[in-house]
């Protein structure tokens, strides 16, 4: 069985600042791994990805996440944040025997100016 | 990626009535997807669109209330049926192209849905 959790439903962060957001799993098998991000009133974009290979993953918007199969965890990180990276973000888990994907309670990201 | 597009963008209905909601591809895609996301909260599978046959829906979802319909590669509509408050709600389509783990899933930009 798959699950996701996200610890902390409001992350509040100054204009420049670090961001992390926490994402920590449970999969019977190899899981992919995925961060979305929904603007207001607007649907879900893909930040990035983890499938196989090199567990420190890029995306965009300056985001990144590092997949740690030892605390089952795939954090997100942006060294600097900006005004407009106020939205929700989305941890999902997949699996390699089937599309469903299984989504985090969400985490909404405040950055103050 | 591709362009993903949803009608309507949002609407307001009345108890015991039925919205259609209509979810375009401007390419082929294999696999479709309905979700559901309460205010607030994260998203929840409805059901799987399957092209030319019943769609597969997940437990808590019922043909019923959410007939599904996907004629092709590129097109699948969902209805919500004798709606009450409880169904207010966005309703966010979602595609894979490949239909092999692992595939990304791209998503529409949602209806948000009032049930007055």
């Amino acid at each position: 069985a798959q699950s996701v959790t996200q610890l902390g439903s409001h992350v509040s962060v100054s204009e420049g600042a670090l961001v992390l957001l926490r994402c920590n799993y449970s999969s019977s098998v190899p899981p992919y791994l995925f961060w979305y991000v929904q603007y207001p009133n607007q649907g879900l974009q893909l930040l990035l990805k983890y499938t196989t290979g090199a567990t420190l993953v890029k995306g965009i918007n300056g985001f990144e996440a590092e997949f740690k199969k030892s605390e089952t965890s795939f954090h997100l990180t942006k060294p600097s944040a900006h005004m407009s990276d106020a939205a929700e973000y989305f941890c999902a888990v997949s699996g390699n025997n089937f599309n469903k994907f299984y989504f985090g309670s969400g985490t909404k990201l405040n950055v103050k100016p | 990626s591709a362009v993903i597009s949803q009608k309507p963008s949002r609407d307001i209905c009345q108890r015991g009535t039925s919205l259609t909601i209509q979810c375009q591809v401007d390419s082929q895609v294999t696999m479709m997807f309905w979700y559901r996301q309460q205010p607030g909260q994260s998203l929840t599978l409805i059901a799987t669109a399957n092209q030319g046959s019943e769609a597969t829906y997940e437990s808590g979802f019922v043909i019923d209330k959410f007939p599904i319909s996907r004629p092709n590669l590129t097109f699948s509509t969902l209805t919500v049926s004798n709606m009450s408050p409880e169904d207010s709600s966005i309703y966010l389509c979602s595609v894979e192209f490949s239909g092999r783990a692992p595939d990304t899933q791209y998503f529409g930009p949602g209806t948000r849905l009032t049930v007055l």
